[in-house]
């Protein structure tokens, strides 16, 4: 069975730091892309960023490229999500998910940016 | 980037009877490999999104069969033949063949009448 714990998430005043960790399990973690999807509060699903199976590959939503690095460690089963400059409206449930259709998901951690 | 959008945003329903959300792209899905990457999420309060359909009409493991996803291009719908109490919730659309960035639709509420 496909288990995915997010962690890191918390209270972070704006232009802080967070690394958002996410720990796989029940797959063959090395042998699939990634995803960090999040969730503002009330609203929507926003798409952030992904990383192909070897990370040699990193794409990004435009509004956190150069604030947010996206890594993995194959030999750790995880997935993290770096994130720096962090604003207001980064404020958000962040999700890992499997591959790059989202197929699995997280319980997903919450990330709250405020003064 | 593509522009995914769903109507209605709203849906209220009735327990047995059928439903259908629609879900539009500003572009063509039909990626160059043939496939059409074009998912649906079911998110109940309180839970993360879980994916029912992928590739316009494939069903994830587990997924009722009374799920179905159809369409081709810019225009897909999720149907649900007989709505149970268990589907109310969020339903979203997620294009995966025009990315970065990966898109999703607004959302759609459904909920019991």
């Amino acid at each position: 069975e496909v288990q995915l714990v997010e962690s890191g998430g918390g209270l972070v005043q704006p232009g802080g730091s967070l690394r958002l960790s996410c720990a796989a399990s029940g797959f063959s973690f090395s042998s699939y892309s990634m995803t960090w999807v999040r969730q503002a509060p009330g609203e929507g699903l926003e798409w952030v960023a992904n990383i192909n199976p070897d990370g040699s590959e990193k794409h990004y939503v435009d509004s956190v490229k150069g604030r947010f690095t996206i890594s993995r460690d194959n030999a750790k089963n995880s997935l993290y999500l770096q994130m720096s400059g962090l604003r207001a409206e980064d404020t958000a449930v962040y999700y890992c998910a499997t591959g790059r259709q989202a197929a699995g998901w997280g319980q997903g951690t919450l990330v709250t940016v405020s003064s | 980037d593509v522009v995914v959008t769903q109507s209605p945003l709203s849906l209220p329903v009735t327990l047995g009877q059928p439903a259908s959300i629609s879900c539009r792209s500003s572009q063509s899905l039909v990626y160059s490999d043939g496939n059409t990457y074009l998912s649906w999420f079911h998110q109940r309060p309180g839970h993360s999104p879980r994916r029912l359909i992928y590739e316009v009409s494939n069903r994830d493991s587990g997924v009722p069969d009374r799920f179905s996803g159809s369409g081709s291009g810019t225009d897909f719908t999720l149907t649900i033949s007989r709505v149970e109490a268990d589907d109310i919730g969020v339903y979203y659309c997620m294009q995966g063949t025009h990315w970065p960035p990966f898109t999703f639709g607004p959302g759609t509420k459904v909920d019991i009448k």
